[in-house]
């Protein structure tokens, strides 16, 4: 089955704490990207990669990290040093040559 | 600074009726112009791509359609049903990035 998966689907942060967000892609998209979703809002982007062990800081990165060390995978730490985490997070990848992106279902993640 | 913006926030319409979404975007030099489908909780699927150099695209009872020089786009829904009910947002590419509207969120009520 071809696609995004993102997991958790749900996923609880303690004060302090960092929480990895995972994104993996089969579809041999050279390009992927985390959005972060709030309510009445558009999607707003914080990292991007074009290629493996490449990223850009996007709109809103701090308090966020990445790795690109694999094609297929474009893991999202939050780190304690993000004070409002709560947020619905967003996957996406895409042919650069194409420039369309194509989204996994997200990880909702919440502040105990 | 691109903007994009959606208006309505929020629309309610009875079954069977035609609808328009409107996109407006504040900078006309975008790579492309894409209309989005969101479900409560879920990811986006994409509807429809409108390149810059097009006028509008349709797929089945979706019809949406760029016009650059004025910064807008619309989203036209015919014959609405109510498994339509979902948020749509509207995405202008600028080749470097991606900049999203807030959407617009759809009720079809049977």
């Amino acid at each position: 089955d071809g696609g995004i998966t993102q997991s958790p689907k749900y996923l609880f942060r303690k004060e302090g704490q960092n929480v990895t967000l995972s994104c993996e892609q089969n579809l041999n998209h050279d390009a992927m990207y985390w959005y972060r979703q709030d309510p009445g809002q558009g999607l707003r982007l914080i990292y991007y990669s074009q290629i493996v062990n490449d990223f850009q800081k996007g709109d809103i990165a701090e308090g966020y990290s990445v790795s690109r060390e694999k094609k297929e995978s474009f893991p999202l730490t939050v780190t304690s040093a993000q004070k409002n985490p709560t947020a619905f997070y967003l996957c996406a990848s895409g042919l650069l040559a194409k420039n369309i992106q194509y989204f996994g279902a997200g990880t909702r993640l919440s502040v105990l | 600074k691109q903007e994009v913006t959606q208006i309505p926030a929020a629309l309610s319409v009875p079954e069977g009726e035609n609808l328009v979404l409107n996109c407006s975007f504040t900078d006309s030099a975008i790579y492309n112009l894409q209309w989005f489908r969101q479900d409560p909780g879920k990811g986006l699927t994409s509807l429809l791509l409108i390149q810059s150099s097009q006028r509008e695209q349709t797929s089945g009872r979706l019809n949406a359609s760029l016009d650059k020089s004025s910064g807008r786009s619309t989203l036209y829904i015919a014959a609405s049903q109510p498994g339509d009910s979902a948020t749509y947002l509207c995405a202008v590419d600028l080749r470097s990035d991606m900049r999203f509207g807030a959407g617009t969120r759809l009720t079809v009520k049977p």
